[in-house]
């Protein structure tokens, strides 16, 4: 149980475009949503947390037009990546806070590339 | 602030051999805290949790860690190594006890050889 499914795994985009990345959950209802971006060989560093109904909490240094993030229902946050730049490549995945102590499951993650 | 340090950049161990990962924390209070492995271009596979009790914590596939509140440590140990726990393991400890966000260390990538 408590599966977080995450699309697309690759995407490849050119310059100035923008990609959608979604995280659902499968089986249970995720209140709070956190995305992480990964940099090659580097840990997960935290981007925002959403909370269903509410406006994302952006980290220090997240550009908060650049990396819009939804959460519009219990089973469904997305992250857009506005006019993507090659440095924005990266890996981002998703994490949903499980009920209770339940910790947390994590998306299987998205490997952008910008071209 | 809190934070999690995770000594050993790299560790090669061969295959049957004991292996332990090191993970030091920094939190005020209680900690909650996590072993992740993650393959190459995979999420993240919950190994094991640590909230409160008994503080020699059992997970999946015959990985155990013990919370040692003294030495402010919750290492990650297996008695015998296959190859295919090759992979990069992670330390967290959840921000603000179970409300908040995890806080990763930086990794170590875990060789085995054959």
């Amino acid at each position: 149980g408590a599966v977080v499914s995450q699309h697309p795994s690759r995407v490849i985009c050119k310059s100035g475009t923008s990609v959608k990345i979604e995280c659902r959950s499968l089986d249970f209802q995720a209140t709070t949503m956190f995305w992480y971006r990964q940099f090659p060989k580097q840990s997960l560093m935290l981007m925002a947390t959403s909370n269903e109904g509410s406006k994302a909490t952006y980290e220090q240094g997240v550009e908060k037009d650049k990396f819009l993030i939804n959460h519009a229902s219990l089973t469904l946050s997305t992250l857009t990546v506005t006019s993507a730049h090659p440095e924005d490549s990266s890996f981002y995945i998703c994490s949903a806070r499980l009920m209770g102590f339940g910790g947390y499951t994590f998306g299987s993650g998205t490997r952008l590339t910008v071209v | 602030a809190q934070s999690v340090t995770q000594p050993d950049i790299h560790i090669t161990v061969s295959e049957g051999a004991s292996l332990e990962l090191r993970c030091n924390y920094s939190y005020g209070a209680t900690p909650y805290l996590f072993w992740y492995v993650q393959s190459p271009g995979q999420g993240l596979q919950l190994l094991l949790k640590y909230f409160s009790g008994d503080t020699l914590v059992q997970g999946i596939k015959g990985f155990e860690a013990e919370f040692k509140r003294s030495q402010s440590s919750f290492n990650l140990r297996k008695p015998s190594v296959h190859w295919s726990d090759a992979a990069e393991y992670f330390c967290a400890v959840g921000a603000g006890g179970s409300q908040g966000n995890l806080i990763f260390g930086k990794g170590t990538k875990l060789s085995v050889k054959p």
